[in-house]
């Protein structure tokens, strides 16, 4: 299975409103990451997980609150966010540890707009 | 601090031509090269990767070089179909397992 999932496809919030973005890879893969994309832009670096701990945040205002449960899952919670938060946002997996080698398989994103 | 920059931008071709995408770096300290395709709202599909001791990665009509000394990688497309029309990108892994993206090449090829 090389496969990242990612739900929902599509969420629309207010401004006042709490949701969750989710990620969820079966490849055995330790590092996992957020990113954010606007359109035709490229995608850019939010949070990283290594083992289940938060190895990178990318100076990403407190609104936006990964957590990693399992090796499997990882989660992005939302409150308070503003219009200009509305994007596309991928979540990758890949191997951990050092070397660089480590290819990142992206899931197929949730596109958030926010009202 | 690594930069990637793809050109062109845009690009739009007949069906049937032969293409070739650019992508250039600036810090030649990578690890690999990825080359990736984009479908409008969609996520990034892996095309190719490209490790930083290899030359050049085949996959079908696709096929991507990687000059590493002078910071650059291309990205060459056989015999285009409508099907390949989507958003390239670029992007390159440091020792740290961070990709560092190129502003993409939007690819139409038209029927």
């Amino acid at each position: 299975d090389t496969e990242v999932t990612q739900t929902p496809k599509h969420l629309v919030m207010g401004m006042t409103n709490k949701k969750s973005l989710k990620c969820e890879q079966h490849m055995g893969h330790r590092a996992m990451y957020w990113y954010k994309q606007k359109a035709k832009k490229p995608p850019e670096l939010m949070f990283v997980y290594s083992y289940e701990k938060l190895s990178i945040n990318e100076s990403v205002p407190s609104r936006f609150s990964p957590e990693c449960p399992n090796s499997s899952l990882l989660n992005l919670h939302l409150h308070a966010l503003q219009p200009e938060d509305s994007a596309l946002y991928l979540c990758a997996s890949s191997q951990a540890g050092a070397g660089g080698y480590n290819e990142q398989f992206f899931g197929p994103g949730t596109r958030l707009t926010v009202l | 601090k690594q930069e990637v920059t793809q050109i062109p931008a845009a690009l739009s071709v007949p069906e049937g031509e032969n293409l070739v995408l650019n992508c250039s770096f600036t810090d030649s300290a990578i690890y690999n090269l990825q080359w990736f395709r984009q479908d409008p709202g969609k996520g990034l599909t892996s095309l190719l990767l490209i490790q930083s001791s290899q030359r050049e990665q085949t996959s079908g009509r696709l096929n991507a070089s990687l000059d590493k000394s002078s910071g650059r990688s291309t990205l060459y497309i056989a015999a285009s179909q409508p099907g390949d029309s989507a958003t390239y990108l670029c992007a390159v892994q440091d020792a740290g397992n961070m990709l560092t993206f190129g502003g993409g090449t939007r690819l139409m090829v038209k029927p």
